[in-house]
C-alpha cells in the first residue's frame, strides 16, 4: 500500500506549547520519512527527516519519533511559536528522497 | 532560498487546452520530480526525470508528459486540460537520484475554467 495517513487535519496550540502531528504508513519498503513545512503560496520546505535505523531525531525545536513495529512516526514541535503556523506534511519514500508519498497535511495554528 | 524556480507563477487555461510549465533546477542537480497538489491536499507524485530520462511515474494519465533538458531544467506538459487539473504544480530537484534531499520550487498555480 502506498498511503500515508496523517492526523490531525488541523491543530491549535498555545504559544510555548508542544505541537504533535502523527503519521502512519503501510508499505514496509519505505525507508525515508521526511516532514515538510508549507506556508501559503510557497512550496514545501524540508524540516527534518529520519531513516528507520533510529527511533528519534532532534534538530532544534523539532523532533521526529519513529516506531518501526507500529509503522508510525510523529513530529513534535517544542516551544511552539506563532511563526510555526503553517501546514505540515509527513511523507515517505522507498527510494531515497525520491518519489515521495505525502500525507494529507495538518494545518497548525499557534495562538500568541 | 532553495534555488528551484518555476514559471509561470499563475496560469489560467480553458478546458481542452494544452499547457507547459517550466522548472529550473538548483545548480548541479540532475534529478527533477513533478508533483500535483490539489487544494487542501498533499502533493502527489507525477513523474521523475534523471539525466533526461523518465525514471518512474505516478498514477497520472499519458496526457501528462515531461521533458528534461541537458542543463537539467524541465518541463511538464498537460494536454486536453480538465477542470480537475486545477492545482498547484510543484517541481522538486535533487543533487542525484538516491539518498539526497528534494528541494521544492514555489509552484505554478494552474486554474482550468
Amino acid at each position: 500500500q502506498q498511503q500515508v495517513k496523517q492526523s490531525p487535519q488541523s491543530l491549535i496550540v498555545q504559544k510555548g506549547g508542544i505541537s504533535i502531528i502523527n503519521c502512519a504508513y503501510e508499505n514496509t519498503a519505505f525507508d525515508y520519512f521526511p516532514w515538510y513545512q508549507q506556508f501559503p503560496g510557497k512550496g514545501p520546505a524540508l524540516l527534518i527527516a529520519i531513516r528507520p535505523d533510529v527511533s528519534e531525531k532532534k534538530e532544534g525545536r523539532f523532533t521526529i519519533s519513529f516506531n518501526k513495529s507500529a509503522k508510525q512516526f510523529s513530529l513534535h514541535i517544542m516551544d511552539s511559536q506563532p511563526g510555526d503556523s503553517a501546514t505540515y506534511f509527513c511523507a515517505a519514500s522507498g527510494q531515497g528522497a525520491q518519489k515521495l508519498v505525502f500525507g494529507q497535511g495538518t494545518r497548525l495554528t499557534i495562538n500568541p | 532560498e532553495t534555488g528551484v524556480t518555476q514559471s509561470p507563477t499563475h496560469l489560467i487555461k480553458t478546458r481542452g487546452q494544452q499547457v507547459t510549465l517550466r522548472c529550473s533546477s538548483q545548480s548541479g542537480h540532475n534529478t527533477v520530480s513533478w508533483y500535483q497538489q490539489a487544494l487542501g491536499q498533499g502533493p502527489q507524485f507525477i513523474f521523475q526525470y534523471y539525466r533526461e530520462e523518465e525514471n518512474g511515474r505516478g498514477n497520472f494519465p499519458p496526457r501528462f508528459s515531461g521533458l528534461q533538458f541537458p542543463n537539467y531544467s524541465s518541463e511538464l506538459n498537460v494536454n486536453a486540460l480538465e477542470l480537475d487539473d486545477s492545482a498547484l504544480y510543484l517541481c522538486a530537484s535533487s543533487l542525484t537520484l538516491m539518498n539526497t534531499e528534494a528541494f521544492f520550487g514555489q509552484g505554478t498555480r494552474l486554474t482550468v475554467v
